[in-house]
């Protein structure tokens, strides 16, 4: 059965302490990964699309990376406006929907 | 600006009632999807239509319809709403078919009572 698992559920930080959270997915035939930040009483924003295994991509604090079972979002030197619930989604070829994982909880402390 | 509405933002609706929940979108986007969040569980996919005069049946579509008439709107329906229904409920769609990255519009708040 295909699925999305985020972890860790929470994770709290002080400012500039680096961190990774990680989107491990069992599914058949990837098409694509993807990384959106949620603020609370809002819709997930979109940050990234990954294709392939080692693609990465980088924006501001934020990096994602894929291997072929997992997904990292390296958090490096946070600030306060990070803290957000990081949700992941996988999209397989078989059935062209998204599907999400529960989301990891940030909070970044000053 | 260009986006996704949804309206209500929030609603509080007695068991048995029949609800419509609206979604708009400018961007000309072709696919577009209902989800509903819960907490612990993610996000849920209910309907999605891939182009305007179709629509498919997501992970939980139970009590839950969609129409799709025009390439802007897709409203959802509850025709009869129960309190398991009680959800966040957030209107997306992406461009090309489900290829590409979804966006979100702000969300309605239901409680169902």
């Amino acid at each position: 059965e295909d699925q999305v698992t985020q972890s860790p559920e929470a994770l709290r930080l002080q400012e500039g302490e680096s961190s990774s959270l990680n989107c491990s997915y069992t599914v058949s035939g990837l098409r694509g990964l993807f990384w959106y930040r949620q603020d609370p009483g809002k819709g997930p924003e979109f940050l990234f699309t990954l294709y392939s295994a080692g693609e990465e991509k980088e924006k501001e604090r934020l990096k994602a990376t894929l291997t072929k079972k997992e997904s990292f979002l390296h958090i490096t030197a946070p600030k306060p406006e990070d803290s957000a619930t990081y949700l992941c989604a996988v999209q397989a070829h078989s059935w062209g929907k998204f599907q999400f994982g529960a989301g990891t909880q940030v909070v970044v402390t000053p | 600006i260009a986006g996704i509405t949804q309206a209500p933002t929030s609603q509080i609706l007695a068991a048995g009632r029949r609800m419509t929940l609206r979604c708009t979108q400018d961007m000309r986007h072709n696919a577009m999807y209902w989800y509903r969040q819960d907490l612990g569980l993610g996000l849920r996919l209910i309907h999605y239509s891939n182009t305007a005069g179709t629509t498919g049946k997501g992970e939980v579509p139970d009590g839950y319809s969609v129409s799709r008439a025009n390439t802007d709107d897709f409203p959802l329906t509850l025709a009869s709403a129960v309190p398991s229904q009680t959800s966040v409920y957030f209107c997306a769609s992406s461009a090309e078919g489900s290829y590409n990255e979804q966006f979100f519009g702000p969300g309605t708040r239901l409680t169902v009572l």
